[in-house]
Parts: C-alpha cells; sequence; structure tokens
C-alpha cells in the first residue's frame, strides 16, 4: 500500500439505501482513478479524475453513479439507489501525474443486501 | 472495443516448478503494465513495459513485451508458495486518457 487510504473498507447497504465511498490519495498525487472489481473478474475502469475535474467517466454507469474529487478532502464515489448488481469491490488508486505509476487503495468492500 | 484478453484463468503448479500468464490486445498498446493482487488484497503494481520488444526481471519474475505491442507475458521461474495470486496485466491504448484496461486475471496456486 502506497499510502492511498479508503473508507470504509466494508460496507453492507440495503437495495434502495446510498453508497458513499471516500478515497484520500497518496500525499502530492493529484490523479485519481476508480475501479471496480466483481468476483473472479479483472478491474474495470471506471472514472478519472483531477482536483475538481472529471477527465473521464466512459465508465461510469449512466445513472445512479457519480464521482467528484473536490479542492479540499477525499474523492468520492457515490451511488444511489443501489441494487445487488452493485455489490463489489471498489477499487481507488492515485498518481502523482497522468501517465506516472498508480498506486491502489486496499478498495471497498460493498455489499447489497 | 478495446480488450485485453489473459489466459490461462487458472494455473495451479508444484512448488519449484515455472509458471507463465499471457496477455494479448486487440490493438497496439502505449504500454502495458503488470499487477499481483492477493486474495482478499489489493492489486500491487509489478512493473510497466514501454518499449517494443522490452524483457524485464526482478528476481526470477521475467517480463516481456511483443515487438509489435500487442502482446505480454509474465513467467516466473521456480514458484514458491508466496507467489500464490491473481496477476493481472493492463494495457493502456493510446489517447485512452492513461486509463487502463485490465485482463481478466491468472490465479495461481501453489501446492507446497
Amino acid at each position: 500500500n502506497a499510502g492511498v487510504m479508503q473508507n470504509p473498507r466494508h460496507l453492507v447497504r440495503r437495495r434502495g439505501q446510498e453508497a458513499r465511498l471516500r478515497c484520500s490519495p497518496v500525499k502530492g498525487h493529484s490523479h485519481v482513478y476508480w475501479y471496480r472489481q466483481l468476483p473472479e473478474e479483472g478491474l474495470k475502469f471506471m472514472v478519472y479524475l483531477q482536483k475538481e475535474n472529471i477527465i473521464d467517466e466512459s465508465g461510469m454507469p449512466k445513472e445512479r453513479f457519480s464521482a467528484e474529487f473536490p479542492k479540499e478532502g477525499p474523492s468520492i464515489l457515490r451511488i444511489q439507489q443501489v441494487v445487488r448488481g452493485d455489490s463489489a469491490a471498489y477499487f481507488c488508486a492515485s498518481s502523482r501525474e497522468s501517465g506516472n505509476t498508480i498506486y491502489f487503495g486496499e478498495g471497498s468492500w460493498l455489499t447489497v443486501v | 472495443g478495446q480488450q485485453v484478453m489473459q489466459i490461462p484463468q487458472y494455473q495451479h503448479v508444484q512448488e519449484g516448478e515455472d509458471f507463465t500468464t499471457y496477455c494479448n490486445s486487440s490493438t497496439t498498446l502505449s504500454n502495458i503494465q503488470w499487477y499481483k493482487q492477493r486474495p482478499g488484497g489489493h492489486p500491487v503494481f509489478l512493473i510497466q513495459l514501454v518499449k517494443s520488444g522490452e524483457v524485464k526481471k526482478q528476481k526470477r519474475l521475467t517480463f516481456q513485451f511483443g515487438e509489435a505491442k500487442k502482446n505480454s507475458s509474465l513467467h516466473i521461474t521456480a514458484t514458491q508458495t508466496t507467489d500464490v495470486g491473481t496477476y493481472f496485466c493492463a494495457g493502456e491504448f493510446t489517447g485512452s486518457n492513461y486509463k487502463l484496461t485490465f485482463g481478466k486475471g491468472t490465479l495461481l496456486t501453489v501446492n507446497p
């Protein structure tokens, strides 16, 4: 772990509730990436953000999902009205500059019951 | 769409045997990266390959990038039980805003 902090590590939500996942990048890193991993699958790109800007959200579902990376504070991945199919591990990664090595956090495991 | 295919999906070996996992891309990559993920853990960066035909070594691990920059392999010599985990390749396509496209990974188990 190169210092990317994610919380909560585990989150249980009932269908229809909201899930908020937080990511604090490595100190000095201004680029944040969110990936989703389903059981026994590879990681799927969701969104790439720089401070206050969404650079690429081509992997985000069109509805219920949103992400932000404010000037101050952690990046937030928000999932509204969760459904069982949202159950997955959500990994955040950060880099100092685009194109640099990215470092992953330990992930947030979301379970929707 | 742009995809990265990785085989095999699973590999079980006896300790001391060699192991290889392969990745193939549908189109040319600007670079390819390799990660290791232990069960219940997070992906840990191993290496990045950028140049056509590049070969890099890390102790018992050898990484290769094909001449056409469309395929790559990771070879582990004389596996140890500590090598257990899922190995992912992740390709960066030109113009992709530096997002990585991951293969599905190869789960390596090692019998002591």
